[in-house]
């Protein structure tokens, strides 16, 4: 079946203003994942959802950023008042179980928003 | 500090050449997975392991994970070119979904 997918996959934005980042998720993965992705820092965890809940958002660096997910599927990643430090890949991710089995482990990972901020 | 801690950052290697990376940390995880990055796209699984001391194989690729489950390693066997990219390791913890990075090894592998 197909895969992760998000759009857009390049977004250039001024500071300031919001934008928005979806994630498709695989099919039947009841657990999605948003990390940021920085040169020289690694992939750093956003949010998780289980389901439509999100029982972790310790990873959002502060209120401008916020996650949403309906029916199971779909999520997106709201990114209020842009700052240039928001620049970053913004990567989604998908399991088929959130917690208690190695499987949560094995994350599927979309191609990434490329989020520029001038 | 960095939970995981990857060697080396960069390696550039001729073709049919051999190769390890290094996985390490002080913590103990329930479960380590590697991932290969390409530029432009994003992480792609290629092995989970679960159990110290566990050895997986895919194709030239060997992945060990340490007894004591904080640490793992990945050696190739006669890289080629194909195998440039970035080669992450994702460790979990306790209830598994969290998954700790750590900042990758940069492979390059000239013809």
């Amino acid at each position: 079946g197909a895969g992760v997918s998000q759009s857009p996959s390049n977004k250039v934005t001024e500071k300031g203003k919001d934008v928005e980042l979806r994630c498709d998720p695989i099919s039947g993965h009841t657990a999605l994942y948003w990390y940021r992705q920085s040169l020289g820092q690694g992939l750093e965890f956003l949010i998780y959802f289980q389901g439509n809940s999100a029982p972790d958002k310790s990873g959002l660096p502060s209120d401008r950023f916020s996650a949403e997910r309906t029916g199971g599927s779909v999520s997106t990643l709201t990114i209020q008042r842009t700052q240039q430090e928001d620049s970053a890949v913004y990567l989604c991710a998908s399991s088929l179980a959130g917690t208690g089995t190695p499987a949560a482990g094995e994350q599927y990972f979309g191609p990434g928003t490329r989020l520029t901020v001038t | 500090t960095q939970l995981l801690e990857q060697s080396p950052q960069f390696l550039s290697i001729q073709e049919g050449e051999n190769l390890t990376v290094y996985c390490n940390s002080s913590s103990v995880f329930s479960s380590l997975q590697w991932y290969r990055q390409e530029p432009g796209e994003g992480p792609v699984l290629l092995v989970t392991v679960v159990t110290g001391g566990e050895v997986k194989k895919l194709k030239r690729l060997t992945f060990q994970f340490g007894d004591a489950r904080k640490d793992s390693s990945l050696h190739i066997t006669a890289a080629q070119p194909g195998d440039t990219g970035l080669y992450l390791c994702a460790g979990a913890r306790g209830s598994n979904y969290k998954l700790t990075f750590g900042k990758g090894t940069l492979l390059t592998v000239n013809p």
